[in-house]
Formats: C-alpha cells, structure tokens, sequence
C-alpha cells in the first residue's frame, strides 16, 4: 500500500509568481486536505477536495486554489505569491470525508519565496 | 484566536520515563481529538485519537485522556524510548457534517534522553 506522496520536496519561487504543488493520495483514500505549516506553528487547514469537489475551506485568500482529479490526486496552486507564503504545504488523505476520518500525511513541499 | 493550545514548546524526559503531553481547547464544538508525531522532513504521523464520547483510549505504550469540562486532553507515553523524541501535535475537529477540518495545536518538542 502506497502511502501519501507529494512533489516536489522543495521549490524556490520569487514574489509575483505563480506555483503548483502536487500530492497523490493514498490508495483507496477519495479526500485530500491541504494545510500550511509556517515556522514554529502547527498546520493550518487551507482546503478539502472530496470526490473532486473542493468540500470545506480555512481563512485562505482566493489566490490559493486546487483541484482534485478522478484519481483523487490533487493539485494546490498559489497566485501571486508573497513572502509570507514561505512555508511547508502538507496534504493530508483520508478514506472519507467527515470528523472521524484519521488524516494521513505526506512529506509535505517546502515552498520558499524570495 | 487560537482554539488549540499546547502550552509547553519543549519537555525532556529520561528513557523509560512516562511521558506527559498536555493540549486544551476552546471551541466546544470540538467532538474527536488526535495526537500526530512529526519527525523532521517528515509529514506528521497519527498516533492515537478519541471521540468525545469516551475519556481515555489506550494502544501500547500511548494513552490519550479527555476531560470534557476542562476542555483538556494529554498523551502519556509509558514508557519513553529514544526513538519517541519528536515533535508532537494535538489536533482537534467538529462534526459539521461536510469537511474534516483539522486545528492543531504549535507542538510540543519531546526529547527523551538517555
């Protein structure tokens, strides 16, 4: 059984830009969750895709959005980027959507803006 | 507003020591309660959770207690190995229904010590 996977493990980008980070779920799993871990925080909940339908969202600018594939690999994609993006992007895979789902974790994208 | 606290950054303890990881929250719509390793370049690792309906859960050397009125929940590691020197999350979601939000908590740095 495949566990979580992202790509890439590390992106350098500059302020302005646009970026796509990638996560394939684990197997049987049809919802992804997206957070972000900035320095010294815990992870903070961006958004949730089920079955391809983004199915919850945290207080997160418009500029980041996603998708969710039939697969159920998603996509997370951050326009305009600012310094304070800087951070770890974790996405999280569980067998379902709903409270008493364990979230299982991939290695996350370490995501640095210049 | 932080809705999940863990008030202690760091602990060390001595190997074959319990191990005590405290967490309180805020928001009493929180109904399921889970504790995450996240060892470094690694994306956290659940442990152990618990619903709101009961008030300890047990597996192996890892026990989580909830005190409900308190709005409270710790994790005893018993005993401590080296290997459990990580950093630990505490994270908490509510029954909407729709999205299984993840909040966390800012860690806490556990160091077992030989």
């Amino acid at each position: 059984e495949t566990g979580v996977t992202q790509s890439p493990t590390h992106l350098i980008k500059t302020r302005g830009q646009q970026v796509t980070l990638r996560c394939s779920s684990q197997s049987g799993h049809n919802t992804v969750s997206w957070y972000q871990q900035a320095l010294g925080q815990g992870p903070q909940f961006i958004f949730q895709y089920y079955r391809e339908e983004e199915n919850g969202r945290g207080n997160f600018p418009p500029r980041f959005s996603g998708l969710q594939f039939p697969n159920y690999s998603s996509e997370l994609n951050v326009n305009a980027l600012e310094l304070d993006d800087s951070a770890l992007y974790l996405c999280a895979s569980s067998l379902t959507a709903g409270s008493y789902n364990e979230q299982f974790f991939g290695p996350g994208t370490r995501l640095t803006v210049l | 507003d932080q809705q999940v606290k863990q008030n202690s950054p760091s602990l060390s303890v001595q190997e074959g020591r319990i191990s005590i990881l405290n967490c309180d929250y805020t928001n009493s719509m929180f109904d399921y309660f889970l504790w995450y390793k996240k060892y470094p370049a690694e994306g956290p690792t659940f442990l152990i959770s618990i619903s709101s309906i009961k008030d300890k859960n047990e597996d192996g050397r890892f026990t989580v207690f909830l005190n409900k009125s308190a709005k409270h929940l710790s994790l005893h590691i018993v005993p401590s190995q080296p290997g459990d020197s990580a950093v630990y999350f505490c994270a908490a979601s509510a029954n909407t229904g729709t999205a299984s939000k993840l909040t966390f908590g800012t860690g806490t740095r556990l160091q077992v010590t030989l």
